[in-house]
């Protein structure tokens, strides 16, 4: 069954830590991976995406890590600021047949940035 | 562009009423998705939109159900009768192709039935 994990649940970090979110995937085919960010009350707004042969994509402060041997992948965030404060959600896709439905979510991990 | 505009944004409305949310996608865009958003259950894909023609609804939940998208720059989701297990906020987000499957999406509908 395709499946995306992501640990932790919730997380509370103080401005100006980094952090790491973990994202573990049993999806197959896979096609390629993506970190979307939600902030509260809106729409998830992408940061990253990463095909097979990729292994490390940034933006900004986010960097974004995939290993496509273990099917893990990682976002990890420098320097924390307040307006880090949001839903990372973990998406994979499964895109066979060239269908743009086939994406996996995962639950996200609900940052909290503390001054 | 604005990007995707949904509305309401809020919308309550009471068990056996029908309920029915609008969005319109970023100009250019071919393909439409409607997602529902729970606590429990994280974003699920409803139904999507490829050239105004539904390709996907596996994930409408039942026949309560129902989607449309008359035109390339408008759709509809309906719920009739809305129930209380309903209450969730409904995400449009819409893509194209070539766009490495980015999909962009509106700001949400936060229904609540009672």
């Amino acid at each position: 069954k395709n499946q995306v994990e992501q640990s932790p649940q919730s997380l509370i970090i103080l401005e100006g830590k980094n952090c790491t979110l973990q994202c573990n995937y049993t999806v197959s085919p896979f096609s390629n991976l993506r970190w979307y960010k939600q902030d509260t009350g809106r729409g998830p707004v992408s940061l990253t995406i990463m095909t097979f042969s990729e292994n490390t994509k940034s933006n900004g402060r986010y960097t974004a890590t995939l290993d496509a041997d273990t099917k893990q992948s990682s976002l990890h965030i420098t320097a924390s600021q307040l307006s880090d404060s949001a839903s990372y959600i973990c998406v994979v896709s499964s895109n066979y047949g060239g269908s743009q439905g086939n994406l996996i979510f995962g639950k996200g991990t609900k940052l909290s940035v503390k001054p | 562009d604005a990007g995707v505009i949904q509305s309401p944004r809020h919308e309550v409305t009471e068990m056996g009423q029908e309920v029915t949310l609008r969005c319109k996608p970023i100009s250019g865009h071919d393909y439409l998705f409607w997602y529902r958003q729970t606590m429990m259950r994280g974003l699920e894909l409803l139904i999507y939109f490829n050239n105004n023609v539904p390709i996907d609804d596996s994930g409408m939940p039942e026949d309560r159900f129902s989607a449309k998208m008359p035109n390339a720059s408008f759709s509809t989701l309906k719920i009739q009768p809305s129930e209380p297990r309903d209450s969730a906020v409904y995400f449009c987000a819409s893509s194209f192709v070539g766009g490495r499957e980015t999909q962009y999406f509106g700001p949400g509908t936060r229904l609540l039935v009672l």
